[in-house]
């Protein structure tokens, strides 16, 4: 079984466009998170969600804009794609906040 | 805010050498510190944390880390490389708020490992 999941695993579109990533964890855990990987490998946190709640939301354009249905799932919706917005973005959850972080595979995003 | 340096982007190292990868962190309180290593093309996989206790922590593949306050430093050890650990190894830090809630974790920027036959 699949820890964290993310659909889809690769996504290529065209500045302009909007697109979702989505993830999923069937671990139990309260808190999730979206990070982006940069061309450089360089690992920023964009945010973190607990129990459905908005906890952390780092300097992250306001295209950007996370979802949580219910606390197994947190989707990130991306509006307006600018060609900057290319990196891998990982999903991650954990029990809490301060405990080890499970990753999702990752999607990478090309945008054109 | 905390922050983590690994002054090393590239190591390269033969196979079955000893290996050390060097990590320094940022915080003001006591830091929940973590190895994450990422294959090609791979997600991130825990290698082992330090929470608190003893200094010295054992993780998985064959890895341990030392936590060294007075240094600010949580290096990364293992005592023979085989040619299946090359990959991106990340150090981190999770940070404890004073509402009791953490900040996320911070990335140090990698340190890339080649292994020589």
């Amino acid at each position: 079984d699949t820890a964290v999941s993310q659909t889809p695993k690769y996504l290529v579109t065209q500045m302009g466009n909007d697109k979702s990533i989505k993830c999923e964890q069937n671990l139990g855990h309260d808190t999730m998170y979206w990070y982006k990987q940069d061309s450089k490998k360089f690992l920023k946190i964009m945010f973190s969600y607990n129990n459905k709640e908005l906890i952390i939301n780092e300097t992250v354009p306001n295209r950007f804009s996370p979802k949580s249905p219910d606390k197994a799932h947190l989707n990130l919706h991306i509006n307006s794609l600018e060609l900057g917005d290319s990196a891998v973005y990982f999903c991650a959850s954990s029990r809490q906040g301060a405990d080890e972080q499970f990753f999702g595979p990752g999607t990478r995003l090309t945008v054109l | 805010a905390q922050s983590v340096t690994q002054p090393d982007i590239h190591i390269t190292v033969s196979e079955g050498a000893s290996l050390e990868l060097r990590c320094n962190y940022s915080y003001g309180a006591t830091p929940y510190l973590f190895w994450y290593v990422q294959s090609p093309g791979q997600g991130l996989q825990l290698l082992l944390k330090y929470f608190s206790g003893d200094t010295l922590v054992q993780g998985i593949k064959g890895f341990e880390a030392e936590f060294k306050r007075s240094q600010s430093s949580f290096n990364l050890r293992k005592p023979s490389v085989h040619w299946s650990d090359a990959a991106e190894y990340f150090c981190a830090v999770v940070g404890v708020n004073s509402g009791g809630g953490a900040d996320g974790l911070t990335f140090g920027k990698g340190t890339h490992l080649i292994i020589q036959p």
